[in-house]
């Protein structure tokens, strides 16, 4: 299966700084999300994204995070102020729901961000 | 919101023993998949399951969606099989996937 490749795939950086992480679907697809992962923990929702908007989130994706389609291709989280407790792996994903709602996500390999 | 537990945590297996995994979840769903986490990191499908059975070579997976449970079976094992195995799930067709706890496993040669 055709998946996304996200870029870099380690980032590190002082806290308070700016990140942005980017993620770019070798295919056509509509449905976007990113999720991240604490070391050593589970995989937790961010967000999804959908013809250019912003479907759902979760409480994790507080102000400091947004995300966009800035050229129609690369998928972009950007972190405004990083914290610490931003230091995880985070992993691009993509899809395309069938009608009925049947949804297989792909993952891509994840960029893992340092926060100093 | 959704539960989503998996047992055991953790798991270790001589090379060729088989072994069954197990998810537990606490609502309806829509959708789910089951995830193999490699020791790289990456998160690698391995099987889309919200129903009914579906095998690919030495792996298996049942989802008895009405008893809200999920089983991944894994036969003959190998040392790349290590990982962490996790499903998720979907309850509300929204396409937003809650992972579960994970399971470690690890193969022994």
């Amino acid at each position: 299966e055709p998946e996304v490749t996200q870029t870099p795939s380690h980032q590190v950086t002082q806290m308070g700084q700016e990140v942005i992480l980017r993620c770019v679907p070798i295919s056509n697809h509509l449905y976007f999300y990113w999720y991240r992962q604490i070391l050593g923990q589970k995989v937790e929702f961010l967000v999804s994204f959908y013809n250019n908007e912003i479907s759902e989130k979760s409480e994790i994706f507080d102000d400091q995070f947004s995300v966009e389609r800035p050229d129609g291709s690369n998928f972009t989280l950007k972190i405004r102020s990083t914290k610490l407790e931003d230091s995880a792996m985070y992993f691009c994903a993509r899809s395309t729901p069938l009608a009925g709602g049947s949804d297989t996500q792909y993952f891509g390999p994840g960029t893992r961000l340092t926060v100093l | 919101g959704i539960q989503v537990e998996q047992s055991p945590p953790d798991l270790i297996l001589q090379e060729g023993a088989n072994s069954t995994l197990r998810c537990n979840f606490s609502d309806s769903v829509n959708n789910l998949q089951w995830f193999h986490q490699n020791p790289w990191g990456q998160l690698i499908n391995l099987f889309y399951i919200p129903s009914g059975t579906k095998q690919n070579g030495r792996l298996s997976a049942t989802t008895v969606a009405t008893e809200r449970y999920s089983l991944l079976y894994i036969s003959s094992s190998q040392t790349t099989d290590s990982g962490v195995y996790f499903c998720a799930v979907d309850t509300s067709g929204t396409y937003k996937y809650i992972f579960g706890t994970g399971t470690r496993l690890k193969v022994l040669a």
